[in-house]
C-alpha cells in the first residue's frame, strides 16, 4: 500500500539553527500537509499546500516556517533559527483531493521527531 | 469555531473485551467527515475509521466500528474483541469538506490500555 514517507525519523539540533524535514507524499496525491505534536498534546494542523503554493496555514505557522515542493516528489519544512518550543513530532500528510477516491482521507507519515537543546 | 472533544483522558480494557471511546464535536458545516486515528507507541498517525456526515450508516472496520449521532455532534468508536495490539492513543477528528482542505481538527485523545 502507498504510504507516506518522512526523513529524518529523529533529529537534533542546536537552537538557533535551521532545519529541514523531508517528506515523499503519495505519489498520486494532490494535497500535501504538515502538522505537529508537542510531547503529550494533540495534533495540531500547520499548514496545507496545493498546486505549489500555500493554500493555508495556522497561526502557529510564522515567519520561522516555510514549505517548498521542490521537485516532483519531495515536500519539504524548514525551520529557521528553530526554538526549544519547536521541539515536537512533525507529521507530513497527504490527501487525493478526490472526496471519491479517498473520502477526505488525510495519510499520515510515521513522523520526524525534533529535538532542540 | 469547529471544536472535538475526547472526554476520557484514559480507558482500559480486558483482553478479548468491548470498549467504546467517545467523541463529540462541533461545527457549522453542514457536510463534513469524522475520523478515528490510532497512535501506538510508535506515535506514527494510523488511519483507523472514517464516516461521512451525509451518510446515516455507521461505518465499520472488522473489529472497530462507530456509532454516529449527527444531531447530538457525537462520533464514538467501538471496538470489539481487544487485543494487545489496540493499545494506543486515539484521537478523534473532523474534516469539513466545504472548510479548508485538510485542516483537520483533532481532539486531545484518548489512551486505550488493553490488559491480558
Amino acid at each position: 500500500e502507498p504510504e507516506v514517507t518522512q526523513t529524518p525519523s529523529h533529529q537534533v539540533t542546536q537552537m538557533g539553527q535551521e532545519v529541514i524535514l523531508r517528506c515523499v507524499p503519495i505519489s498520486n496525491h494532490l494535497y500535501f500537509y504538515w502538522y505537529r505534536q508537542i510531547l503529550g498534546q494533540k495534533v495540531e494542523f500547520l499548514v496545507s499546500f496545493y498546486n505549489n503554493e500555500i493554500s493555508e496555514k495556522s497561526e502557529i505557522f510564522d515567519d520561522q516556517f516555510s514549505v517548498e515542493r521542490p521537485d516532483g516528489s519531495n515536500f519539504t519544512l524548514k525551520i529557521r533559527s528553530t526554538k526549544l518550543e519547536d521541539s515536537a513530532m512533525y507529521f507530513c500528510a497527504s490527501d487525493s483531493g478526490s472526496l471519491i477516491l479517498s473520502g477526505n482521507t488525510i495519510y499520515f507519515g510515521e513522523g520526524s521527531w525534533l529535538t532542540v537543546v | 469555531a469547529q471544536t472535538v472533544t475526547q472526554s476520557q483522558p484514559e480507558m482500559s480494557v480486558q483482553e478479548a473485551e468491548t470498549v467504546t471511546l467517545s467523541c463529540t464535536y462541533d461545527t457549522s458545516e453542514s457536510d463534513y467527515y469524522l475520523f478515528w486515528y490510532k497512535q501506538p507507541p510508535s506515535r506514527q498517525m494510523i488511519l483507523v475509521i472514517r464516516q461521512e456526515a451525509y451518510k446515516q450508516q455507521n461505518a465499520t472496520e472488522n473489529r472497530f466500528s462507530v456509532n454516529f449521532q449527527k444531531a447530538a455532534k457525537s462520533f464514538s468508536l467501538k471496538i470489539s474483541d481487544s487485543q494487545l495490539g489496540d493499545a494506543a492513543m486515539y484521537f478523534c477528528g473532523l474534516n469539513p469538506v466545504g472548510g479548508s482542505q485538510g485542516n483537520l481538527i483533532f481532539g486531545k485523545g484518548t489512551k486505550l490500555s488493553v490488559k491480558p
